[in-house]
């Protein structure tokens, strides 16, 4: 067990609908990460949170937003979804901002089902 | 252009040998991070172990050890004494200086035969 829980373990929707994932990193750790693997791309960063600001940004759609509230729990915010936005969304905690030094620690992910 | 390679899309090896994963990557950095993460069936990710680009000495987490050759810009995973409950999904990762964002390669599926 990594310390970093999300929240649902699985969703199905509709195309066109709106979900939120929800993340709480280890007791400790300030930054939140948020990654989709999917079958075709893999495992790919979109998003990094350090203590309550937007810290980096990878291949993040403009439909997908994420927040880090001041209890440090994070939500990625996935709308208008489609077929292709299938995939597994994890969400990893590190201690550290940008330190190369610091390994992220992931969540068991959501497994999300666009029907 | 991939950051991180890994060659071997799956591995097979036998009980209680010892088996190892490629990794190459592609940085102009000086300062990185190689981290290899296991992903079993069930699909979470699992941290193994981390070779900092300034470490000298090879990374060893119990019978993980990573054989880092920096000018060859090859950190390989290699497990000993493999056991059943090491099939799975590996991935080796790479963050560069201060950059955020953590760069995963596409994996190799290793398969232990009893």
């Amino acid at each position: 067990d990594s310390g970093v829980t999300q929240t649902p373990k699985h969703l199905i929707t509709a195309t066109g609908q709106r979900v939120t994932l929800r993340c709480s990193p280890r007791s400790g750790d300030l930054s939140v990460y948020w990654y989709q693997q999917s079958l075709d791309q893999g495992l790919q960063f979109l998003i990094q949170y350090y203590n309550g600001e937007e810290r980096a940004k990878g291949n993040i759609l403009e439909r997908f937003s994420a927040q880090q509230f001041p209890d440090l729990h994070s939500e990625l915010n996935l709308s208008s979804l489609e077929l292709g936005d299938s995939a597994l969304y994890f969400c990893a905690s590190s201690v550290f901002a940008g330190d190369s030094m610091g390994e992220q620690y992931f969540g068991p992910g959501t497994r999300l089902t666009v029907t | 252009a991939q950051k991180i390679t890994q060659t071997q899309p799956g591995m097979f090896v036998q009980e209680k040998e010892a088996v190892t994963l490629d990794c190459t990557y592609d940085t102009s950095d000086q300062s990185y991070g190689l981290f290899w993460y296991k992903q079993p069936s069930s699909g979470e990710m699992i941290f193994l172990i981390y070779q900092g680009s300034y470490d000298e000495q090879n990374a060893t987490e119990g019978r993980y050890s990573l054989n880092f050759q920096k000018a060859r810009k090859s950190a390989n995973l290699v497990i000993s004494a493999s056991q059943l409950g090491d099939s799975a999904m590996y991935f080796c990762a790479m963050r560069e200086g201060w950059n955020n964002d953590m760069r995963f390669g596409a994996g190799t599926r290793l398969t232990v035969k009893p």
